[in-house]
């Protein structure tokens, strides 16, 4: 069965610097990746996915993330971070030719420090 | 057009008592997907349907758990006999599940309290 995690419950990082957020997947075959962002007290949004292609996917609010096969990770990056970035990051994975099901990981939180 | 809707977006309940939730997918999405999160949890999933096969319900974490969907409509999350465990937000998502493989749209989520 496919599975995700995000190793960092927490990740903080000063405004204006890099963010990575990591996620590791595991599946049968070519796996359709996505992450999600859920700010205080509003539902989730989609942020960007990877079905097939080129290895960086650019997505919304500046966010891009790097499929890497051999690593089996899509980490979440963003060059310069904002304060408004302070969010919960899902990872999500779907493993194609299968139920269509997708799972989640367990989430991790951004703390950008101003 | 309208987004994922659930009802009600809140809901206290006593222990033992039965509890209903409500989610109204996208039209024409045929995936619709229930989670749920604990406080500062992550998801945790519990029911999928697609289309006209037969749910996914490896994620129910207990008999007292139950899900219908009506066609590739409405569906409803039943919980029996609630327990204090049971606090959380239940949230539904539905995707239009094609060649390209959209992505799912959430609704608000119910949040669901046992004293």
């Amino acid at each position: 069965a496919q599975s995700v995690a995000q190793p960092e419950d927490q990740v903080n990082v000063a405004e204006g610097n890099p963010l990575t957020v990591k996620c590791t997947y595991s599946v049968s075959g070519n796996p359709y990746l996505f992450w999600y962002v859920q700010y205080p007290n509003r539902g989730l949004q989609f942020l960007l996915k990877y079905i097939t292609g080129d290895n960086l996917v650019k997505g919304s609010y500046g966010f891009e993330a790097e499929f890497n096969k051999s690593q089996t990770s899509f980490h979440l990056k963003k060059p310069s971070a904002l304060v408004s970035d302070s969010a919960l990051y899902f990872c999500a994975v779907r493993e194609p030719n299968r139920d269509d099901k997708i799972i989640f990981g367990k989430g991790t939180r951004l703390h950008i420090l101003p | 057009g309208a987004g994922v809707s659930q009802s009600p977006s809140n809901k206290v309940t006593e222990k033992g008592k039965d509890v209903e939730l409500r989610c109204d997918p996208i039209s024409g999405h045929t995936a619709l997907y229930w989670y749920r999160q604990r406080l500062g949890q992550g998801l945790e999933f519990l029911i999928y349907f697609q289309g006209n096969s037969a749910p996914d319900k490896s994620g129910l974490p207990s008999d007292r758990f139950s899900a219908e969907r009506t066609g590739e409509s409405v569906s409803t999350l039943t919980i029996q006999r609630t327990q204090q465990e049971d606090s959380a937000v239940y949230l539904c998502a539905s995707s239009l599940v094609d060649l390209t493989f959209n992505e799912q749209f959430f609704g608000p989520g119910t949040r669901l309290t046992v004293l």
